[in-house]
């Protein structure tokens, strides 16, 4: 099944400990991106991956870091998360512009951050 | 700049009833791309449609419709005959030609169908 797969579904967590969301996808897409959703904000974006060793930020990336080593992975890193960082992320994949394709979302990872 | 407006943040409805959810849209691209998701109560993002910025044929699919306006800037999203499973927040968003990695999302509007 094609699919974005994202882990953990829900992570709770202390301030200042690193963590990572892992995201892969199975469709050989060449866009990745991230993006958190959080109450009357939307979804925004944080980084984005036009493919393998290419990233670039988004809209909110402080505070996060990704790399895109292979094709299909893209994971997400936080160095030292922080309560504002509690939210609900979505990793999402393209096979090529956005515009053309749309994305296709993973399912989430409800992150707080205590 | 971009940017998509979702004014309304919920609506509820009674079973059978027809729902129109608004979207109206800002960018100074001439070639931009529409969308419409779904985030059901389980919290995935379902794709429902997308529009480019030169077909202005309004598109049906069951029971949903889409009226694209690009002299309003809007592109809404009407459910006729709205069914409890129908409870959701729905999602319009815009992609510019010009920087093809993003979608820009509104606000969301939240759909609580009452059986």
């Amino acid at each position: 099944e094609a699919q974005v797969t994202q882990n953990p579904r829900y992570l709770i967590t202390v301030t200042g400990k690193k963590l990572t969301v892992t995201c892969s996808q199975n469709m050989n897409h060449e866009y990745m991106s991230w993006y958190r959703q959080d109450p009357g904000l939307g979804l925004r974006q944080i980084y984005y991956s036009m493919n393998v060793e290419v990233t670039d930020k988004g809209d909110v990336p402080e505070g996060y870091k990704v790399s895109r080593k292979e094709k299909r992975n893209f994971p997400l890193i936080l160095e030292s998360p922080s309560p504002n960082q509690t939210s609900l992320y979505f990793c999402a994949s393209s096979l090529e512009g956005v515009a053309f394709y749309g994305y296709t979302f993973g399912s989430g990872t409800r992150l707080t951050v205590v | 700049a971009q940017k998509v407006t979702q004014a309304q943040t919920e609506i509820s409805v009674v079973e059978k009833e027809d729902v129109t959810l608004d979207c109206v849209y800002e960018t100074r691209d001439t070639t931009y791309y529409l969308f419409w998701y779904k985030q059901p109560p389980s919290g995935e993002l379902v794709f429902l449609i997308r529009r480019n910025s030169f077909d202005e044929q309004n598109e049906i699919s069951g029971r949903y419709s889409w009226n694209f306006q690009k002299s309003t800037s809007s592109f809404n999203f009407t459910i006729t005959a709205s069914q409890v499973v129908d409870s959701a927040v729905y999602f319009c968003a815009l992609s510019e030609a010009t920087g093809a990695n993003n979608l820009f999302f509104g606000t969301g509007t939240r759909l609580t169908v009452i059986p």
